[in-house]
């Protein structure tokens, strides 16, 4: 079964400073990965997604994610926080009908 | 563009009174429509899918039911509320499966 893993449920981080967002994925097949951002009160925001091809992409707000097969990660990046990325952030593994998340991680920023 | 409507923002309900709740896409034809329940401090669950008018696949047995009256109109019932049944729920439509987009959720309180 498909299921996905965010092992951080909360990281405080500097404005200015680098993130890094960890994702866990089991899936049978080559999975679709997302990742999503959903700020309080809201719904989920589309940040970024791989279906195939190049392993580093690049999504909105200067985030970027590398699928690494070998470890079955996904993990989020950013090179430079600024204080609007807190958020909650969502991972998720898909196939043609459904969409399974992780469990989020809460981005705090320190000014 | 596409857009996607969920109502109401926030609901407080009685326990054991029933509740709708009602997604509406707009800008798109046949989605694949989605109602994902999001509980305190978790991630999202998948409730129900639908491919296609009166096609409503459960993921979880519980206490709601959907239903697809029109092609982009995906309601969430029930009919007796359990206090177990408080979260955010949310309605997602996708069309290039599995993107999917999100509404603004609403907020379900059972007291």
């Amino acid at each position: 079964a498909q299921s996905v893993t965010q092992p951080d449920i909360h990281i405080t981080v500097s404005e200015g400073a680098s993130l890094e967002l960890r994702c866990n994925y089991s899936y049978g097949a080559t999975p679709y990965l997302f990742w999503y951002v959903q700020s309080p009160g809201q719904g989920l925001q589309l940040l970024l997604k791989y279906f195939s091809g190049d392993t580093l992409v690049q999504g909105i707000k200067g985030f970027e994610a590398e699928f690494k097969r070998s470890q079955s990660s996904f993990n989020l990046r950013k090179p430079s926080v600024h204080w609007s990325d807190a958020a909650e952030y969502f991972c998720a593994v898909g196939g043609n009908n459904d969409m399974r998340f992780g469990a989020g991680t809460r981005l705090t920023v320190k000014p | 563009s596409q857009t996607i409507h969920q109502w109401p923002a926030t609901l407080v309900q009685p326990v054991g009174s029933p509740l709708s709740l009602e997604c509406t896409v707009e800008g798109t034809s046949n989605p694949n429509l989605y109602w994902y329940r999001q509980a305190a401090g978790r991630g999202l669950q998948l409730l129900f899918y639908s491919v296609g008018i009166g096609q409503i696949s459960s993921e979880v047995p519980q206490n709601l039911s959907a239903s697809r009256p029109q092609d982009r109109q995906f309601i969430l019932s029930s009919k007796k509320l359990l206090l177990s049944d408080s979260g955010f729920y949310l309605c997602a439509w996708s069309v290039q499966a599995p993107v999917a987009f999100f509404g603004q959720g609403t907020r379900l309180t059972v007291v």
